[in-house]
């Protein structure tokens, strides 16, 4: 079984439009939780921190249900430049664990 | 952007051959992570630092070994590279390593190919 489960999409969509991604977790121990961003050919890069209370950041919106072990990532008025995979990371203990990603593609 | 260099950036080499990729780091992080990405599979970790000398082994060891004799650089060697073990290679940092917020910080990744 997976640590990190993820839809891996594609998802296209129109400029404009509101996107939602969705991550599970399997350990209820998890400490920490994050959305990373990565580009073609391009590291990872922390998009945000995701809180129980909920946090936006911007047309970003990131919430974890500790009950459910369930994240998910909210994106508004997508943007061309929003293209990419987004990945859901979980922190148990001294490790990293990785969703294999979703593909976002946002469409003129 | 985390100090974080890896080295080199790109690598063809021939079934049989040793490898060793290069992580260095100019943030003082106690942490260190060596990834494999590949499609379908996601980051998968390899081995991991957490300190000078003090290492273990992720999930997928087979075949690599890990060296920190600094806590500015962590080494991954392929003592002899086979064709499953092409891929892009992730150096990745972090302060702790545990702990509420604590985050993940990548290198620029290494893409190795093993013909």
């Amino acid at each position: 079984r997976k640590e990190v489960e993820q839809d891996p999409g594609p998802f296209n969509v129109p400029e404009g439009a509101t996107v939602a991604f969705n991550c599970t977790y399997s350990n209820s121990a998890s400490q920490s939780f994050f959305w990373y961003r990565q580009d073609c050919r391009k590291e990872p890069k922390l998009l945000m921190s995701v809180y129980s209370s909920g946090n936006e950041d911007g047309r970003f919106t990131a919430q974890l249900n500790r009950a459910s072990q369930y994240i998910s990532l909210l994106i508004r008025d997508s943007k061309l430049s929003d293209s990419a995979t987004y990945l859901c990371v979980v922190n148990e203990g001294n490790q990293f664990y990785f969703g294999t990603g979703t593909s976002l593609t946002v469409i003129p | 952007d985390a100090g974080i260099t890896q080295s080199p950036r790109h690598k063809v080499t021939e079934t049989g051959t040793p490898v060793t990729l290069r992580c260095h780091q100019t943030e003082n992080h106690r942490y260190m992570y060596w990834y494999r990405q590949d499609p379908g599979h996601g980051l998968r970790l390899i081995h991991y630092s957490y300190g000078v000398k003090d290492t273990d082994k992720g999930e997928v060891s087979d075949g690599y070994s890990v060296s920190r004799s600094k806590t500015e650089d962590f080494l991954l060697t392929l003592e002899s590279a086979t064709s499953s073990q092409t891929s892009v290679y992730f150096c990745a940092i972090s302060e702790s390593g545990r702990g509420t917020n604590e985050k993940l910080f990548f290198g620029s990744g290494t893409q190795l190919s093993v013909l």
